[in-house]
């Protein structure tokens, strides 16, 4: 079993519709986010949690909105879905591990297409 | 605002041949790491460089961090299509979240 597992892995939705990603770990990590990429602008932070009670934006946030269940649960919602949000989402989870800082582990990824 | 730029952004190469791929950012980052993502999976993490002037390596893949901690290569020697793939590099600035580059798109062909 994948120890960042996303659903679902695929998903297509009209505009104008409200939609909810999954993302759930096993690898007790702390720290959870969630990243889109496009083709030529490599990944893009989206949101971070550091623990359940701590959310933060990332670089391009308008649009999205999070929800850190648990420790393992992290999902994104898309308000009011709309073309340009079509892409691949990633989530990831990392531990940070003193002065080695940041190391991220990745789910499988959801591509999202919005018609 | 990406501050980490990769270069070249697409690289296609015969089977044998080496390589180079550079990342470089104005920042300082505590940390870099290396990534490889394949067609419809997530990145997976090759390696991590923490100290200036540290070199690593996994292989036939070398990485260098720089010695002011703002750049970073990875050399791959004598290619082979298993090394076909998507190279990114991501920066930390000390406990913020990863800063990844655009990434490096290499094709190996036998």
């Amino acid at each position: 079993d994948a120890d960042v597992t996303q659903t679902p892995r695929n998903r297509i939705t009209k505009t104008g519709k409200r939609i909810m990603l999954e993302c759930s770990q096993t690898k007790g990590h702390d720290r959870m986010y969630w990243y889109r990429q496009d083709p030529g602008l490599g990944l893009r932070l989206i949101y971070y949690s550091f623990d359940v009670k701590d959310i933060n934006k990332g670089e391009i946030s308008d649009g999205y909105s999070v929800s850190r269940q648990a420790q393992a649960k992290f999902s994104l919602s898309l308000e009011s879905a709309i073309p340009n949000q079509t892409a691949l989402y990633f989530c990831a989870t990392s531990d940070l591990r003193g002065n080695w800082g940041t190391e991220a582990f990745f789910g499988q990824g959801t591509r999202l297409t919005v018609v | 605002t990406q501050l980490l730029e990769q270069s070249p952004q697409f690289l296609s190469i015969q089977e044998g041949e080496n390589l180079t791929v550079y990342c470089n950012s104005s920042s300082v980052f505590s940390s870099l790491q290396w990534y490889r993502q394949e067609p419809g999976e997530g990145p997976v993490l090759l390696v991590t460089v923490v100290t200036g002037g540290e070199v690593k390596k996994l292989k036939r893949l070398t990485f260098q961090f720089g010695d002011a901690r703002k750049d970073s290569s990875l050399h791959i020697t004598a290619a082979q299509p298993g090394d076909t793939g998507l190279y990114l590099c991501a920066g930390d600035t000390s406990g913020y979240a990863l800063n990844f580059g655009k990434g490096t798109s290499l094709l190996v062909t036998p």
